[in-house]
């Protein structure tokens, strides 16, 4: 059974700094590994997807790293901002085609 | 991009009623799509997946009697949650892939608050 962890579980920062949030995994067998942000009381929106032949994606001001050997996937957010603020998950395929599972998410707060 | 809608965005019920969530995708056909139920500070729980013009497959745990889903065309499945009680009150989310399966799209939730 597929086991995500991520942390830290909440993360306060000034504006402007770089930050890191981690995930982890415990079935390194994936396909993918996608992040989301949750703002309070929404949905999910897509951030990155990674497919496992790669080791990294960017959009933006993020990154997301993929290690499948160690189970793990870090997402790199620049120069963080106000907006940034919110919940963000990863998710991890897990016992079937497309189902995944996804972790406690990390809460990010950046303080203007 | 591709868009799923969810409608009601929340809703209140009496307890022992049943409610209807709806999940469209609009503008691309899903034959698979995606029920998540998410508690206060938890993760998204995958309770099920609908298959279009086939019986839903039910996560363990997830009573398929109490949680009905119909997934009649390939852009809309529903989600009835039958004689509701106030645990069942929670933050329900529905998601597809796009043909192709590179990208998943999640619908806004609905909120459902038992009294």
């Amino acid at each position: 059974k597929q086991e995500v962890t991520q942390i830290p579980a909440a993360l306060s920062v000034p504006e402007g700094e770089n930050l890191v949030l981690n995930c982890s995994f415990t079935d390194s067998a994936i396909y993918n590994l996608q992040w989301f942000r949750q703002d309070p009381g929404k949905g999910l929106t897509s951030l990155l997807l990674i497919q496992s032949s790669q080791r990294e994606q960017t959009s933006g001001r993020l990154n997301a790293s993929l290690d499948k050997s160690s189970g793990r996937s870090t997402l790199y957010i620049a120069a963080s901002q106000p907006g940034d603020s919110a919940t963000y998950l990863c998710a991890v395929p897990s016992g079937g085609y497309q189902k995944v599972t996804f972790g406690i998410g990390t809460k990010l707060q950046v303080i203007p | 991009g591709a868009v799923v809608s969810q409608h009601p965005s929340w809703v209140i019920c009496k307890s022992g009623t049943s409610v209807k969530i709806e999940c469209r995708s609009l503008d691309f056909q899903a034959t698979t799509m995606f029920w998540y139920r998410q508690f206060p500070k938890q993760s998204l729980m995958l309770m099920a997946t609908s298959n279009e013009g086939s019986k839903a497959t039910y996560e363990q745990g997830v009573e398929k009697d109490k949680f009905l889903i119909n997934h009649a065309s390939l852009t809309l499945s529903t989600l009835t949650v039958t004689s509701a009680h106030p645990e069942d009150s929670s933050f329900y989310i529905c998601s597809a892939w796009t043909a192709g399966g590179d990208t998943q799209y999640f619908g806004p939730g609905t909120r459902l608050t038992v009294l």
